[in-house]
């Protein structure tokens, strides 16, 4: 049973530039939670979908934006990035009230 | 808000010796809560979890937790410590009336000597 698939696992951009990450999320789970991690810190809440709709959102700017498809499977956009959007991008799927499968993250870097 | 501490940033341990990470939360009613293992570069690994009952909770690779309410604590142990299990440990807490959105800590590094 596959876990949580996330892709590309490396990414390098330029400041200004766009970017998607993409996510498949474990099998039967519904609900999709995207967390950035920079370097030394815990993970910090973006946004989480279930049902295809943004259900919640942390503290992020109006720039990460999110879509989640009839398959349950995410994308994480961020526009007009910033040195400071560098970080490991972690997806976690999960059911209602139940600890988080997270993914291996994507490592975006931007420069 | 919720928020979550671990206060030992980096902990080292010998081989063999026993283990306890701290965790501490701020909610105003029993969280849910959670201990995640990350090794370096990649994602993060459930070792346990509370939701409610038993407040001493087992979960893999030998640790257990045990949820104190009066001290807002929910500690991780283990009684002998691997070099396999150095990695970086997060504690996590997440509101039942948010759903699924959970708070991290900041992380405890754990490096495990000969």
């Amino acid at each position: 049973d596959a876990g949580v698939t996330q892709s590309p696992t490396h990414l390098i951009k330029t400041r200004g530039q766009q970017v998607t990450l993409r996510c498949s999320p474990k099998s039967g789970h519904d609900t999709v939670s995207w967390y950035q991690q920079a370097l030394g810190q815990g993970p910090q809440f973006i946004f989480q979908y279930y049902e295809e709709e943004e259900r919640q959102r942390g503290n992020f700017p109006d720039r990460f934006s999110g879509h989640q498809f009839p398959n349950y499977s995410s994308e994480l956009n961020v526009n007009a990035l910033l040195l400071g959007d560098s970080a490991l991008y972690l997806c976690a799927s999960s059911l209602p009230f139940t600890g988080y499968t997270f993914g291996s993250g994507t490592r975006l870097t931007v420069v | 808000a919720q928020s979550v501490t671990q206060p030992d940033i980096h902990i080292t341990v010998s081989e063999g010796a026993s283990l306890e990470l701290r965790c501490n939360y701020s909610y105003g009613a029993t969280p849910y809560l959670f201990w995640y293992v990350q090794s370096p570069g990649q994602g993060l690994q459930l070792l346990l979890k509370y939701f409610s009952g038993d407040t001493l909770v087992q979960g893999i690779k030998g640790f257990e937790a045990e949820f104190k309410r009066s001290q807002s604590s929910f500690n991780l142990r283990k009684p002998s410590v691997h070099w396999s299990d150095a990695a970086e440990y997060f504690c996590a807490v997440g509101a039942p009336n948010t759903g699924n959105q959970f708070y991290f800590g900041t992380g405890t590094s754990l490096t495990v000597i000969p």
